[in-house]
């Protein structure tokens, strides 16, 4: 069953500090793995797309991996600040062509501290 | 920055009412999609539309639900008789004219409808 898997749940750090999220994935065949940042009450904003020959991709402080070969992914968010705060969700495509063969993870919940 | 809008944010109705949401997706895209989230659950394709046309739908969006694009700036979801569980978060987003797999799609920030 094509399922997306995030951990933690929910992650609390200070400000200023790093912190890493996971993603693992059983979809099969693998088209391309995205991370989104979704404030609370807002859509998702897309951070990173990684297809299967890339192993990372940076967007400012945020950095993805992933490994194909374990099928996980997961993103480094570097000096963490206050507008971090936010659900980060992982989703990961297994046909290129067509828009309902994607998967949702469940998100991790982020709160930064001051 | 151009953006994706929904309106309206909060969207109350009765159980078996009709609601339509509606979403002005950025002006030179042509995929526009709909999505929902369940409160504390993950987020759910319901449907892509492109060329005035539905392109794929998901296993939620049944007759119940339609989608249209009435002028050249409006895309709007259609519950025709809404039930208790249809309460979620509504997103729509668009993308230029390659699909949502394969290039970067914008969403709104949502309508919230609560059936009761």
């Amino acid at each position: 069953k094509n399922q997306v898997e995030q951990s933690p749940q929910s992650l609390i750090i200070l400000e200023g500090k790093n912190c890493t999220l996971q993603c693992n994935y059983t979809v099969s065949p693998f088209s391309n793995l995205r991370w989104y940042k979704q404030d609370t009450g807002r859509g998702p904003v897309s951070l990173t797309i990684m297809t299967f020959s890339e192993n990372t991709k940076s967007n400012g402080r945020y950095t993805a991996t992933l490994d194909a070969d374990t099928k996980q992914s997961s993103l480094h968010i570097t000096a963490s600040q206050l507008s971090d705060s936010a659900s980060y969700i992982c989703v990961v495509s297994h046909d290129p062509n067509r828009d309902d063969k994607i998967i949702f993870g469940k998100g991790t919940r982020l709160h930064i501290l001051p | 920055e151009p953006e994706v809008t929904q309106t309206p944010s909060h969207q109350v109705t009765q159980m078996g009412q009709e609601v339509i949401l509606r979403c002005v997706p950025i002006s030179n895209h042509l995929y526009f999609y709909w999505y929902r989230q369940i409160l504390g659950q993950k987020v759910e394709f319901l449907v892509s539309f492109y060329n005035n046309e539905i392109s794929e739908k998901s296993e939620i969006f049944d007759d119940q639900f339609s989608v249209e694009r009435p002028d050249g700036s409006n895309f709007t979801l259609k519950i025709r008789s809404t039930k208790l569980e249809d309460s979620a978060m509504y997103f729509c987003a668009s993308s230029e004219a390659l699909r949502l797999t394969v290039t970067e799609a914008f969403f709104g920030q949502g309508t919230r409808l609560t059936v009761v």
